[in-house]
């Protein structure tokens, strides 16, 4: 399997415009998490779905940020309009087990610059 | 709700000196127990969970923690380090009932293994 695969790798942007991440999940796991990672925050959960459900998006920081799972094996994080301090490692990871998450797997990333 | 506190934002230690990452959670219900790693550049992966069971556990690369429940404590620890366990630790709890199942990951402790 190829794991969890997010593009872009990295995304520089000017302040103002949309911003579109997106990832493709390992097949046959039912759970996806979006987490942004910044030095001052760490490690901050965004968004999860369940069977392509929103479950818990009490994490998004704010109306300008917005999530979807069309399908089972692709999601997208959107930020419209992008502002500087949205500036951070976005991270999706998957997993089989919704109940646990003992098998959660990370994507690479996706490093967001805003200018 | 949980929270995770590693301690340590850094650990310098010497080659095949002993390590210890510190990790102290607060939760008002049970939860799963995690600890990941993060290279530079990439996504995070599991080390070792604690779900049930021995208190003791064991992981890749040597790694082992233990959990003790009276303590809320999860600390990590490897009897020998080598330079390639350079990186950044993060412990991460799941609650066990049935609200929201995401981890929540701690503030992340750098070891930095010198020769």
């Amino acid at each position: 399997d190829a794991g969890v695969i997010q593009s872009p790798r990295h995304e520089v942007t000017e302040m103002g415009q949309e911003v579109t991440l997106r990832c493709k999940p390992i097949s046959g796991h039912n759970s996806l998490f979006w987490y942004r990672q910044t030095m001052m925050r760490g490690l901050e959960l965004l968004i999860y779905f369940n069977n392509n459900v929103p479950i818990d998006d009490s994490g998004m920081p704010e109306d300008r940020f917005s999530a979807k799972m069309p399908n089972a094996s692709f999601s997208t994080l959107k930020i419209q309009p992008s502002e500087p301090r949205d500036s951070a490692v976005y991270f999706c990871a998957s997993s089989t087990n919704g109940a646990t998450n003992e098998k959660l797997f990370f994507g690479s990333g996706t490093q967001l610059s805003v200018l | 709700a949980q929270s995770v506190t590693q301690l340590d934002s850094q650990v310098p230690v010497f080659e095949e000196a002993p390590v210890e990452l510190r990790c102290n959670y607060s939760s008002s219900v049970s939860v799963y127990l995690f600890w990941y790693v993060q290279y530079p550049n990439q996504g995070l992966q599991l080390l070792l969970k604690y779900l049930s069971g021995s208190t003791l556990v064991k992981g890749i690369n040597g790694f082992e923690a233990e959990f003790n429940k009276s303590q809320t404590s999860f600390h990590l620890r490897k009897p020998s380090v080598h330079i390639s366990d350079t990186a950044e630790y993060f412990c991460a709890v799941n609650p066990m009932d049935t609200g929201r199942r995401a981890l929540t990951f701690g503030s992340g402790t750098r070891l930095q293994v010198q020769p």
